[in-house]
């Protein structure tokens, strides 16, 4: 069974603090991405990764950074939390082209 | 880029009812997904499909490929089916990694 997880479930952060959040999956795919969901905007793509060190921007990069060490863990920084920033965010990982996405439970941050 | 329309956004049916949930794409596409998420976020994929017609229990979706049309039908519903139903299609047309996600439908079964 696929396990796609991620760091925490709920986080409260201030406004201007760095923000750490982290994916783990466990099936030795390739692909990785991070998105954020907001009601009545669905889910947007922030990033992507197709390999260790390698990234691609998706539709709402802006604000956001990525980091891709280990192929199993990709992890998105928020440089500077800003109040728009309050989201649900989403990891999920692919094996390969034509292949189910794995979502992770999702992490709840609001940003005060 | 793809955009995704799905309809309708809300859907409230009783127990035991057939249920449909409809997606439009605007770009040819080589496959399509339909999600599940239910309350608390966790999302799981349902179906992919790139012809025809795939069924998964009481679950069947469709798709059209010339009319870039994909439907999802939930036979006998059920309470536990209550959830937001999300189809998803690539980004642009070409590559199956990323993709573009509808605003989703929630379906709530009342017993």
């Amino acid at each position: 069974d696929v396990k796609v997880t991620q760091s925490s479930r709920y986080l409260v952060k201030r406004t201007g603090e760095k923000v750490f959040l982290e994916c783990v999956q466990d099936m030795d795919h390739e692909n990785m991405f991070w998105y954020r969901q907001d009601p009545g905007l669905g889910l947007r793509l922030i990033y992507f990764s197709y390999d260790v060190k390698m990234k691609e921007k998706g539709d709402i990069p802006e604000g956001y950074s990525v980091s891709r060490e280990k192929k199993e863990r990709f992890s998105l920084i928020l440089e500077s939390a800003s109040t728009s920033q309050t989201s649900m965010y989403l990891c999920a990982s692919i094996s390969g082209q034509g292949e189910t996405q794995y979502f992770g439970p999702g992490t709840r941050l609001l940003v005060l | 880029k793809n955009e995704v329309e799905q309809s309708p956004q809300n859907l409230t049916a009783q127990e035991g009812e057939f249920i449909t949930i409809n997606c439009s794409y605007s770009v040819g596409i080589s496959a399509l997904h339909w999600l599940q998420q239910h309350p608390g976020g966790g999302i799981v994929s349902l179906f992919m499909l790139s012809s025809g017609k795939k069924k998964h229990g009481r679950l069947i979706a469709t798709i059209n490929i010339q009319e870039k049309h994909s439907s999802l039908h939930i036979t006998a519903s059920h309470p536990r089916d209550s959830a937001v139903y999300i189809c998803a299609v690539p980004h642009s047309g070409g590559s199956n990694y990323k993709l573009t996600f509808g605003k989703g439908t929630l379906l709530t079964v009342n017993p």
